[in-house]
C-alpha cells in the first residue's frame, strides 16, 4: 500500500527546544513536500523537494528547514521553534512529476503545539 | 503568482440534493487544478485534477468538476450529496510553466450535509 507517515502525529514542545519531524515515503517518489494547514489559510507550502539533495523553498519558509539525503524521507526541522509554528503540518508526495502534472499524496498529518 | 478564492466558508446542503463547492482561481498561463477533501482529523484525500482535454473531470466518491477557462472557475459538483460528505474541501492550483513546482490552496469550504 503506498504510505506517506509522518512521526510524530502530536507534539508539544517549547519556545526555542528543536524539533525534527519526520516524513517517509515508500513509492520512490521523487517529489515531497511540506505544508502547514491554519484555520482560515488553507494550506501553505513550506519546502519541496524535486529530488535527493534538491530542495526549494515554498511561500513560508521562515523559521524551517528540511532535509533529502535519500529519496524516501524528507524532514522537516525546527531549529528553534516559536509559539506562531503552532500548526498542522503535513508531508506530500508526487507521483511522475511532469513539469507539474502530478498528483500530490498526503500523509496523517502532525499537530504541533510551540508553548 | 498562482492564488486561489473559495469564497464560502461554509456550505450547507440537504443530504440528497445536489452539491456545489465553488473555486475560481488566478495563475499566469495554462493551469493545472486539483480538488482534495479533509475528514475529520484525517489527511487530505485526492478528489479529482484537470490537466487538460475535457473541460469535464469526473473523480473519485460521485464527484466531478468543470474547468471553464473565461470564467477562471472549477467548482465542484455531486449530484447527491451523501452525509457522509461532511468534510472540508480544498481547491489548489499551479501554473503548468515549466519549472513552476509550487502548489497553492484556497482557504477550504466546509461541506455540511444535513440529513
Amino acid at each position: 500500500e503506498a504510505q506517506v507517515t509522518q512521526n510524530p502525529r502530536y507534539l508539544i514542545t517549547v519556545t526555542g527546544k528543536k524539533l525534527t519531524v519526520t516524513c517517509s515515503q515508500n513509492m520512490n517518489h521523487e517529489y515531497m513536500s511540506w505544508y502547514r494547514q491554519d484555520p482560515g489559510l488553507g494550506l501553505r507550502q513550506i519546502y519541496y523537494s524535486m529530488n535527493v539533495e534538491v530542495t526549494d523553498k515554498g511561500d513560508v519558509p521562515e523559521g524551517y528547514k528540511v532535509s533529502r539525503k535519500e529519496k524516501r524521507n524528507f524532514p522537516l526541522i525546527l531549529e528553534s521553534p516559536s509559539p506562531n509554528q503552532t500548526s498542522l503540518y503535513f508531508c506530500a508526495r508526487g507521483d511522475i512529476p511532469l513539469g507539474g502534472r502530478e498528483t500530490q499524496y498526503f500523509g496523517p498529518g502532525t499537530r504541533l503545539l510551540v508553548l | 503568482a498562482q492564488s486561489v478564492a473559495q469564497p464560502e466558508d461554509q456550505v450547507n446542503v440537504a443530504e440528497g440534493n445536489p452539491l456545489t463547492v465553488k473555486c475560481t482561481y488566478s495563475v499566469s498561463g495554462n493551469p493545472y487544478l486539483f480538488w482534495y477533501v479533509q475528514y475529520p482529523n484525517r489527511g487530505l484525500q485526492f478528489l479529482l485534477k484537470y490537466i487538460t482535454g475535457d473541460n469535464l473531470v469526473k473523480g473519485s466518491y460521485g464527484f466531478e468538476a468543470e474547468f471553464n477557462k473565461s470564467q477562471t472557475s472549477f467548482h465542484l459538483k455531486k449530484p447527491s450529496a451523501l452525509v457522509s460528505d461532511s468534510a472540508l474541501y480544498f481547491c489548489a492550483v499551479r501554473a503548468s510553466s515549466y519549472g513552476n513546482n509550487r502548489l497553492a490552496f484556497g482557504k477550504g469550504n466546509q461541506v455540511v450535509v444535513i440529513p
